[in-house]
This record gives structure tokens, C-alpha cells and sequence, in this order.
């Protein structure tokens, strides 16, 4: 079984929509959560970081951690075509980038 | 601009040609690590350093080796390399941090890497 594990997609959906990704795992050390964005051809990039359970949001993105169910989700309100992705959730049990192991990524369209 | 680069972005090689990928950041940053991405199976990591001189084996790190002689290069090296490291390899870095904050971990391009 893989640490952490995420639906690789493909996810396509309209303008507009409400995106959910998720993600589970089976450490429970683990404190750091986190979701990189990855565009084609291009490394991936920070999007959200949560440090233990609760919400955190930024615009149109919401990152929920739900410790005692080792569960993850990334919502995207109101998605853009330049939504269109790969997205990959981390996480870590130290502090700092040190030790992350990452989902397998899920990537998604929004079709205009 | 705050950056990380490698070298080459492309590469095709052939079994046993020893080969280096090179990885440069100008953010002063202390922490450096290469994965691999490969379908299916996400970003592994291969090796990382917590500073010049320090490095340590990641989950992946057979038939790789690092070096860390300054504190902005990481060169990753493939001594024999194999068809099985076929994939795209990213090298990241960050500050360093600990106890209860985390910092933003700067990727690279990537170098798609295809051995034959």
C-alpha cells in the first residue's frame, strides 16, 4: 500500500465548476500538508500549505486536513481554464521541504 | 528572478554512458533534493542536502549519486545509467527550516531523461 494515495483522474469538467481532489494516507506522523500545482512541461509549484487538521483558504481555493480520518481535499470554486493541471498533494511529518512524499498527482481540464 | 535551472532539459543516452544533470538555485538556499517522476507513481525522492557537504539516500536512490560542493550546485550523476531511469527528474530547493514552519520548495524545469 502507498503512503499516500490520490485518484490520478483525468478530471475534466466545465467552467465554472466546483473541483474537488482528494487525497488519503496511512501515516500518522504526518503533520505537513501541502498541494502543488504542476503545468505541462513545468516543475511543480506551491500552492497550499496546512499544518495539522483544520481549513485554510486562498481566493478561489480551500485546503482541508482531517486528521483522524487521514484525509486531504483541495476545492477550486469558480474554475478557469488556466485552472488546467496536474495537481499533487504532499505531505511530511518534520518541518521544512526535507522527507515529502508525494500522491501520484491528478490532473485536471476545465473545458471552457 | 528567483530560480532554480538544469541542465540539460532533454537528454537521450545509451545504457552505461555515465552521465551528470546539473541543478544551480540563486536563492542562498541551504536545502536541495532530486526526484523522479515517473506515471503512476508520482515525485520519488532520490537524495537530498541539508548543506554543503551533507547529503543523504531519499526513498529511490540506486544508481545515483550527489555532490554538494557549493552551497547553489547539486549535480546529480548517473555513473551506468539504465533504461529503468527513463523519466523526468526535477531538483528543488528551499531554506531550511524546523519545529513548526514550512517553506515554499522551489522546482526546477525538469530533465527528461530517455536512456536506450
Amino acid at each position: 500500500q502507498k503512503e499516500v494515495e490520490q485518484d490520478p483522474g483525468p478530471l475534466s469538467v466545465p467552467e465554472g465548476a466546483i473541483v474537488s481532489l482528494n487525497c488519503t494516507y496511512s501515516n500518522s506522523a504526518f503533520q505537513y500538508f501541502m498541494w502543488y500545482r504542476q503545468y505541462s512541461r513545468k516543475g511543480p509549484e506551491l500552492l497550499m500549505y496546512t499544518y495539522s487538521s483544520g481549513n485554510k483558504e486562498d481566493g478561489r481555493f480551500t485546503a482541508q486536513v482531517d486528521k483522524s480520518s487521514k484525509y486531504i481535499s483541495l476545492f477550486i470554486r469558480d474554475s478557469q481554464p488556466s485552472d488546467s493541471a496536474t495537481y499533487l498533494c504532499a505531505m511530511s511529518a518534520s518541518g521544512g521541504a526535507q522527507k515529502l512524499v508525494f500522491g501520484q498527482g491528478t490532473r485536471l481540464t476545465i473545458n471552457p | 528572478e528567483a530560480q532554480v535551472t538544469q541542465n540539460p532539459r532533454y537528454l537521450i543516452t545509451v545504457t552505461g554512458k555515465k552521465l551528470t544533470v546539473t541543478c544551480s538555485q540563486n536563492m542562498n538556499h541551504e536545502y536541495m533534493s532530486w526526484y523522479r517522476q515517473d506515471p503512476g507513481l508520482g515525485l520519488r525522492q532520490i537524495y537530498y542536502s541539508m548543506n554543503v557537504e551533507v547529503t543523504d539516500k531519499g526513498d529511490v536512490p540506486e544508481g545515483y549519486k550527489v555532490s554538494r560542493k557549493e552551497k547553489r550546485n547539486f549535480p546529480l550523476i548517473l555513473e551506468s545509467p539504465s533504461p529503468n531511469q527513463t523519466s523526468l527528474y526535477f531538483c528543488a530547493s528551499s531554506l531550511q527550516t524546523s519545529g513548526r514552519s514550512t517553506d515554499t520548495q522551489y522546482f526546477g524545469p525538469g530533465t527528461r531523461l530517455t536512456v536506450l
